[in-house]
């Protein structure tokens, strides 16, 4: 079946440096969204691609798609502790959606 | 609007017992879905409905059920409870299929003994 795949599963980093997480999936897909997930929360939407290598920008969070709709990657510039969390991809194919394996970002002040 | 609501907001169950987990929208979202999370795994979903009448299922169905008697309601039940089943529950819903942003509930922590 699908997989969809996030490395790495975890990353510290000091305020201020950046961070970037990707997403691969086994099988091509029809888009692919982005999720954030506080501690002790629930995943709330962040963006959706849709278009072979798409490209989104939000203030400091970068979203890419790959060209073959197999891969995406999540970056931040200039992390803050607000940053905190987990950052899921979700890939859709066929009234599913198969969410990654998460990546937790610890920030340090 | 109240979004996506779901209870209980916690719940301990002992080996062998069954309970369901209630889900209700009030957003008219035609699709619905329940994923579990566990440690080191990410979200993993169970069953779905593009709508009322009509469930498929997803990547980790066995132990589960489901019904869509209603646009509102997406109740998972768990027919024998095992201690497998210890997660944090997740329904979502969105207005037509994966294509839209999916709105997910609080979330229901089960504990299976």
């Amino acid at each position: 079946g699908q997989q969809v795949m996030q490395i790495p599963q975890y990353q510290h980093v000091q305020e201020g440096e950046d961070f970037t997480t990707y997403c691969n999936s086994s099988t091509t897909l029809s888009n692919i969204q982005w999720y954030k997930q506080r501690p002790g929360g629930h995943p709330v939407f962040l963006i959706q691609l849709v278009k072979s290598g798409e490209v989104k920008k939000q203030k400091r969070l970068t979203f890419q798609f790959g060209e073959a709709k197999k891969n995406s990657s999540l970056h931040i510039t200039a992390t803050q502790t607000t940053d905190v969390g987990t950052y899921f991809c979700a890939g859709g194919a066929t009234n599913k959606l198969i969410f990654g394996t998460g990546t937790l970002l610890a920030v340090q002040p | 609007n109240a979004g996506v609501t779901q209870t209980p907001k916690f719940q301990v169950l002992k080996t062998g017992q069954s309970m369901t987990l209630q889900c209700a929208q009030d957003m008219n979202h035609e699709y619905m879905s329940w994923y579990r999370q566990d440690p080191g795994m990410g979200l993993r979903l169970i069953h779905y409905s593009v709508g009322a009448g009509i469930t498929d299922q997803g990547e980790v169905p066995n132990g589960y059920n489901v019904s869509r008697s209603t646009t509102e309601d997406f109740p998972l039940r768990l027919l024998s409870a095992a201690p497998s089943q210890t997660s944090v529950y997740f329904c979502a819903s969105s207005p037509a299929y994966t294509g839209d942003e999916q709105f997910f509930g609080p979330g229901t922590r089960l504990t299976v003994l």
